[in-house]
């Protein structure tokens, strides 16, 4: 199993620019996310999804996109890159059990660089 | 909102010494995990506690839940260098199970 995957790892944009980040995960998770990494300011999610076909907004959702068509992948989109979006994202992916909130199991991150 | 708080922030010490980090959280939690990043990776999950008072071990490292399930620490004994990396708490959101609130995470770092 390749556990959660991330494509690219990293990349450098065009402010203005668009891109779309792809998550993958073989562990036939129901949860996926989206978040950002700033230094000194934790993880903070931009979207999540409890379902394919179903997304909701995070933290700071905004400037982003997002959508789960197939279970196993989930798309992040910029449609108009800023340089405020300079970060490093991490995708992750869980599995629901009743009355406990399951680990998270990370990506290895995409760092983004926005000129 | 409800609020993951950690302190502190930045941690240096000597290997050998000990380190501790405290995870304080605004609202009640139904559990807490504890997740670790080395510099340049992406967090792993280490544990989760789930009931009041709750205390667990893995070899050099305790982690503990209050009483009041609204705090937590994570308590590391002779540290050593593969100890050097961001240890972050999280619980979940009240209004949302399927989230987890992340703390701002403690940057430990060991001298050899």
């Amino acid at each position: 199993n390749a556990g959660v995957t991330q494509t690219p790892k990293f990349r450098v944009l065009k402010t203005g620019q668009s891109m779309t980040l792809l998550c993958a995960q073989d562990m036939n998770h129901e949860y996926m996310y989206w978040y950002r990494q700033d230094p000194g300011m934790g993880l903070r999610l931009i979207h999540y999804s409890v379902g394919e076909g179903t997304t909701a907004k995070g933290e700071v959702p905004d400037g982003y996109n997002v959508s789960r068509l197939k279970k196993q992948n989930f798309l992040l989109g910029l449609e108009s890159a800023a340089p405020s979006q300079t970060s490093v994202y991490f995708c992750a992916s869980s599995y629901p059990r009743r009355g406990v909130q399951e680990t998270q199991y990370f990506g290895p991150g995409t760092r983004l660089l926005v000129l | 909102g409800q609020q993951v708080m950690q302190i502190p922030q930045y941690q240096h010490v000597q290997e050998g010494e000990d380190f501790t980090t405290y995870c304080n959280s605004s609202t009640t939690l139904s559990n807490i995990q504890w997740y670790k990043q080395r510099p340049g990776g992406h967090p792993v999950f280490l544990i989760q506690l789930v009931k009041s008072g709750e205390v667990k071990k893995q070899k050099r490292l305790t982690f503990q839940f209050g009483e009041a399930k609204k705090n937590s620490s994570l308590h590391i004994t002779a540290t050593q260098t593969t100890d050097v990396g961001t240890y972050f708490c999280a619980g979940p959101e009240e209004t949302s199970g399927s989230r987890l609130t992340f703390g701002e995470g403690t940057q430990l770092t060991v001298n050899p």
